[in-house]
């Protein structure tokens, strides 16, 4: 059974702080990365994707891949108050298979 | 270039009727995903359709549950004789799933159906 593990927080970090956020997964054949952010009662958001070993940037967010160790995390710099939410981790085994998501891990950014 | 939508927004059944949900996928997208969320709890994957194919349905209760996405319109979830475990939001997702050099396999997802039972 392929799964995908978070701390499911809550993470306090202060307002301008690094944010970071882990996940591990548990199929090393995994291809495929992503993070997506859901506020309550919203629906998912894609953040960033990632397919290659390293760092991938986008603006204040930085995704980390190190498929050694099946790790996949996300970096958040100068965390904002509107940074706060649930942030999912997501994995895609091959380009035909389903995407298994963690269970999230709730991020509070405190003024 | 409209997003993924999905109606109703919210709908509300009484135990033992029938709930069906609709997904219209982004334009060009031809791959449907759908998640069941409880409140409180992550995103737990359903099942995986192309045009008029079922791909994946590993995570389909055996009963009640069906999905179909025809060649024209829309996905549909089809819940019969619902129960009050049932209640939840729903959401779908698509994506291009495009090969080769660039590919991308992103999921964009829908705003979501949230299912009450009475």
């Amino acid at each position: 059974q392929k799964e995908v593990e978070q701390n499911s927080g809550p993470l306090s970090v202060p307002e301008g702080a690094i944010a970071s956020l882990n996940c591990t997964y548990s199929d090393r054949g995994s291809q495929s990365f992503f993070w997506y952010r859901q506020y309550s009662g919203k629906s998912p958001e894609l953040i960033m994707s990632i397919y290659s070993n390293g760092d991938k940037e986008d603006g204040r967010f930085t995704a980390q891949l190190n498929k050694a160790s099946q790790y996949v995390s996300l970096l958040i710099r100068d965390s904002q108050p509107s940074d706060s939410a649930t942030y999912l981790c997501a994995v895609r085994y091959s380009s035909a298979s389903k995407i298994i998501f963690g269970s999230g891990t709730r991020l509070s950014i405190r003024p | 270039n409209a997003g993924v939508m999905q109606n109703p927004r919210h709908l509300v059944r009484r135990r033992g009727q029938e709930a069906r949900l609709r997904c219209s996928p982004m334009k060009g997208h031809s791959h449907v995903y759908w998640y069941r969320q409880l409140p409180e709890e992550g995103l737990k994957f359903m099942v995986y359709l192309q045009k008029e194919n079922i791909i994946d349905e590993s995570g389909m209760p055996k009963e009640r549950f069906s999905a179909e996405f025809p060649k024209e319109g829309p996905s549909i979830l089809r819940i019969q004789q619902v129960v009050r475990g049932d209640s939840a939001a729903y959401f779908c997702a698509s994506s291009s799933l495009t090969s080769g050099a660039g590919s991308t396999d992103t999921q964009y997802f829908g705003p979501g159906t949230r299912l009450t039972v009475l």
